[in-house]
Formats: C-alpha cells, structure tokens, sequence
C-alpha cells in the first residue's frame, strides 16, 4: 500500500515555543491530507482536513491560529502548534488520500508532543 | 451529523478461538464506506477491511469478516482463530462518498481493547 510518513516521531519542548510537523506521501500523491489527535486510551478525533493548494477546513473546537496547517504541495503537509502549552500534549497523527488509491487513507506512525 | 458508537471498550479471547466486534452507525446518507481499523501498542493505524454500502456482500480479509446489515445499521467484526498479535485497540469507522475533488474524513468509535489470551 502508499507509505506515509511523518516526522518528528516524537518530540519534547518548553510551554511557549512553537513545534513543526510533518507529514509526507512517499510514494502518491495526496490530493487530500488529515490531521488527527489522539489522547491516551481515547479514539482519533480529527482537527481539520486540508486540500492542496487550498486553506484547510477545521474541526469546531479546533483553533485555526494555533493549530497552523499548510498543504502547500501534493506530497507533504504541515501542522504548527503555535505557543504550546502542556494541554497540548497529545498524539498527533496525519493521514492522506489522493486518486486512484481506492478511496483508502493511509495513515502516518504519528508523533507525540509533549509540552513541559 | 454521522455517528459512529462501539459499545465494547475492551474485549477478550482465548488464542484461536472467534471473537466478535460490535459497532452502530448512524448516519441519513444511502451510501458510505465502513471500515475496521487495529491500532498495536506501536499506535501505527492498519486498515483491517473494508466495506462499500451498497454492496451487499459481506467483505472477508483471511481471517477477518464482518457481518454488515445495513437497515440495522451495523458492522460487526470477526476474527476466527484469534493469534496473539491481534491484540491491538480496533476502531470501527465510517467514511462519507468524496465529493467535490474532496475526499471524506473518517468518523471513528471510541474503539475496543481486544486481548488475546494465550
């Protein structure tokens, strides 16, 4: 099946500063890229969906200026947690889906955020 | 808005032996995708099978089968001859049809804790 991948894996930081990550569709093109999160021992709750090229949707709930999202190419969107606090702390995963590819998403390993 | 409700947080089932998922959905659309998803301890998600709406069929993947009925609105799964790396959270999902160049997003249950005991 199309590979995945997201980095970092995981990744520690001090309240206030800013985390990067990425998502990546090795081997297709993803039209259509999502974000979810997910707490321990709970289910996947999705943030927002973001198009290529086009501003992503988000979830209610989910603040737009905190979780930044860029889909600026076919292969490789990004999630900017913006002044992170440890309320973020969480499991982010990515997922992707394009044409041709069945109607599947494929998912990400995912990375875990903690904010200290 | 659809629903997805999966009313067994965790399950257990002794090594090859047949253990059953339960899953509800709601939803007023005639046609979607359901879908049965394993998430192991490596928190990696890993389609398990897949189900089209309007396809009557009951799809089966080797070990895995699910039992569809969709006036009741539900999706169970099956795994028979249960192995010790089928331990995993599963999460029952459902996807609306892409419309608009826009693929769906997945509504998933709140999943269930499957052990395997040996």
């Amino acid at each position: 099946g199309a590979v995945v991948s997201q980095h970092p894996s995981r990744v520690i930081c001090k309240s206030g500063t800013s985390v990067k990550i990425e998502c990546r569709s090795l081997d297709f093109q993803a039209t259509t890229m999502f974000w979810y999160r997910q707490f321990p021992k709970q289910s996947l709750m999705l943030m927002a969906t973001s198009n290529e090229g086009s501003k992503a949707t988000y979830e209610q709930g989910v603040e737009k200026d905190k979780f930044l999202i860029n889909h600026a190419s076919l292969t490789l969107s990004t999630l900017t947690v913006t002044s992170a606090h440890p309320e973020d702390s969480s499991f982010y995963i990515c997922s992707a889906a394009g044409p041709n590819l069945n109607n599947e998403q494929f998912f990400g390993p995912g990375t875990r955020l903690t904010v200290l | 808005a659809q629903t997805v409700t999966q009313s067994q947080p965790e399950m257990s089932v002794q090594e090859a032996e047949t253990v059953t998922l339960s899953c509800t959905y709601d939803t007023s659309e005639s046609d979607y995708y359901l879908f049965w998803y394993k998430q192991p301890p490596s928190r990696q998600m890993i389609l398990v099978i897949r189900q089209e709406a309007y396809k009557q069929q009951n799809a089966t993947e080797n070990r895995f089968s699910v039992n569809f009925q969709k006036a009741a609105k539900s999706f169970s799964l099956k795994i028979s001859d249960s192995q010790l790396g089928d331990a995993a959270m599963y999460f029952c999902a459902y996807r609306s049809l892409p419309s608009r160049g826009s693929q769906g997003n997945l509504i998933f249950g709140k999943g269930t804790k499957l052990s395997v005991k040996p």
